[in-house]
C-alpha cells in the first residue's frame, strides 16, 4: 500500500532563507508526483508536476526533485517571502491500472516571517 | 477563464439532513475527481468521473454518499443521512486528459459542518 509521508510538519523561518521540504513514498511504482500549495479559505493550486521518468521541475523560486528508486522528492523554495506561507502537500499518482488516485501527504505548513 | 468552482462554500446541516454539493469544472475536462479532507488531514479521493461515466467509486466511505455528472460537466456530490463524521472540506477537481496525467486544477472546496 501506497504511503505518503512529509518532513518535517511544520516550519518557520524569517524571510529571504533558502528553505527545503522533503515527500517521501513508500512505493516506488509511481505515475507521477505533484506538489501542492493548500491557502486557508481557499483551493489547492498546483506548484510541480514531476513524471516518473524525470528527475526535477523548476518554476520560478521553486524547484522540485525526484528519486523514485529511493521514494523521495523535494520541494526547494529560494528566497522565501511572506506570500509563501501556506501548507505544502505532496501527491503520488498510482500507475494505471490503480484507478489514478492520488495518494497525499499531510503537508508540511510554512510561515515566512516579514 | 473561470477556474473549478464549488458551492455553497458553506454548509451548515443537521444530522440526518440530506446534503447536495455542486462542482463545476474547468470548460472541457474530461476528468472530475472528488475528494475529503478532514480538519488537519490531507484531502482523501472519493471518487472519478470521464466524462459522464463513474469509472472509480470506490474511495465513497459509504452507501450514504453519491455523485453524479449526467452531462459529463457539473457533478454532484450528495450525502444522505449526514453524520458527524461526514464534517469535512469537500474538495473538486478536473483536468483536461482523460488519464489524468496532466495537472488537476481544484476549486475552493465546500466546507460541511454537521451537527
Amino acid at each position: 500500500k501506497q504511503e505518503v509521508t512529509q518532513i518535517p510538519a511544520a516550519l518557520s523561518v524569517p524571510e529571504g532563507e533558502n528553505l527545503v521540504l522533503n515527500c517521501s513514498f513508500t512505493d516506488s511504482a509511481i505515475y507521477n508526483l505533484q506538489w501542492f500549495r493548500q491557502d486557508p479559505g481557499k483551493g489547492l493550486t498546483s506548484l510541480l508536476l514531476i513524471q516518473s521518468s524525470q528527475r526535477e521541475q523548476t518554476s520560478g523560486r521553486l524547484n522540485a526533485s525526484l528519486d523514485k528508486s529511493s521514494g523521495r522528492s523535494t520541494l526547494y523554495i529560494a528566497a522565501s517571502q511572506p506570500g509563501d506561507s501556506a501548507t505544502y502537500l505532496c501527491a503520488v499518482r498510482l500507475p494505471a491500472g490503480n484507478n489514478r488516485k492520488l495518494i497525499w501527504g499531510l503537508g508540511t505548513s510554512l510561515a515566512v516571517n516579514p | 477563464g473561470a477556474g473549478v468552482s464549488q458551492s455553497p462554500r458553506y454548509k451548515v446541516a443537521k444530522r440526518g439532513q440530506d446534503v447536495a454539493l455542486r462542482c463545476d469544472p474547468i470548460s472541457g475536462h474530461v476528468s472530475l475527481f472528488w475528494y475529503q479532507q478532514a480538519l488537519g488531514q490531507g484531502p482523501e479521493f472519493l471518487t472519478y468521473f470521464q466524462n459522464e461515466a463513474q469509472l472509480d467509486k470506490s474511495g465513497l466511505p459509504s452507501d450514504r454518499f453519491f455523485a453524479e455528472r449526467p452531462e459529463g460537466s457539473v457533478s454532484t456530490l450528495k450525502i444522505q443521512r449526514t453524520q458527524q463524521e461526514d464534517s469535512a472540506v469537500y474538495l473538486c477537481a478536473s483536468s483536461f486528459r482523460d488519464r489524468g496525467s496532466g495537472d488537476q486544477y481544484f476549486g475552493p472546496g465546500t466546507r460541511l459542518l454537521v451537527l
